[in-house]
């Protein structure tokens, strides 16, 4: 059960630099989500989706951006990369929204911004 | 401000030992209240959800209890292993409109089982 994948796991970026993270699932779940998590915080939310070609702004939102051209995918992307963006990055799925269902985390993938 | 504190910050307890996390919160409404356990490198794992009007919810040797009064959540532990070392992260869903696919998350607390 491959579940939810992220990709890259692992990347070192220099400030100005551009990226994109992958997120796959493979549940069928209409829902997907990217949070950031930084150490002795909680993890906090970036952008998420409700659906094929559904985007929405979560808590942190500048900076980012994302698109959900296919159910299955969601992009995280960094346009101009800041060492204020490094963090451990996590995507997540759900088949209903939050107040009732169950969220589902990928491995994450951790960015240095140098 | 909808917060989610939780304490302590790190514990460390022997193999086979009992342990209490804490949580308070202010989100209010709320759906349900969650913990997850953290591995180091790895995502936030489910263990228990907890709608508003439920006061316990066990899974395996994790029991999870709320008191919705107070707005205090505790996550214990029972006989403890060393596979049970890993952050504990309590997380609320707040019930308000437009925020349904919204949750708020605690710091979480390091847990360290020694043999």
């Amino acid at each position: 059960n491959a579940g939810v994948t992220q990709t890259p796991k692992f990347r070192v970026l220099k400030t100005g630099q551009s990226m994109t993270l992958l997120c796959a699932q493979d549940m069928n779940h209409e829902y997907m989500y990217w949070y950031r998590q930084d150490p002795g915080m909680g993890l906090r939310l970036i952008h998420y989706s409700v659906g094929e070609g559904t985007t929405a702004k979560g808590e942190v939102p500048d900076g980012y951006n994302v698109s959900r051209l296919k159910k299955q995918n969601f992009l995280l992307g960094l346009e101009s990369a800041a060492p204020s963006q490094t963090s451990v990055y996590f995507c997540a799925s759900s088949y209903r929204q939050l107040n009732t269902g169950e969220l589902f985390f990928g491995e994450g993938s951790r960015l240095t911004v140098l | 401000k909808n917060q989610v504190e939780q304490s302590p910050q790190s514990l460390i307890i022997l193999e086979g030992k009992n342990c209490t996390l804490q949580c308070n919160y202010t989100v209010s409404p709320f759906s349900n209240l969650r913990w997850y356990k953290q591995d180091t490198g790895r995502g936030p794992v489910s263990l228990t959800i907890m709608t508003f009007s439920e006061n316990t919810k066990s899974n395996g040797r994790y029991t999870a209890t709320l008191d919705a009064d107070t707005k205090q959540s505790s996550l214990h532990i029972t006989a403890s292993q060393l596979s049970d070392s890993a952050s504990y992260i309590c997380v609320v869903s707040p019930s308000a409109p437009g925020g349904y696919n919204k949750l708020i998350f605690g710091a979480g607390t390091r847990l360290a089982v020694h043999p």
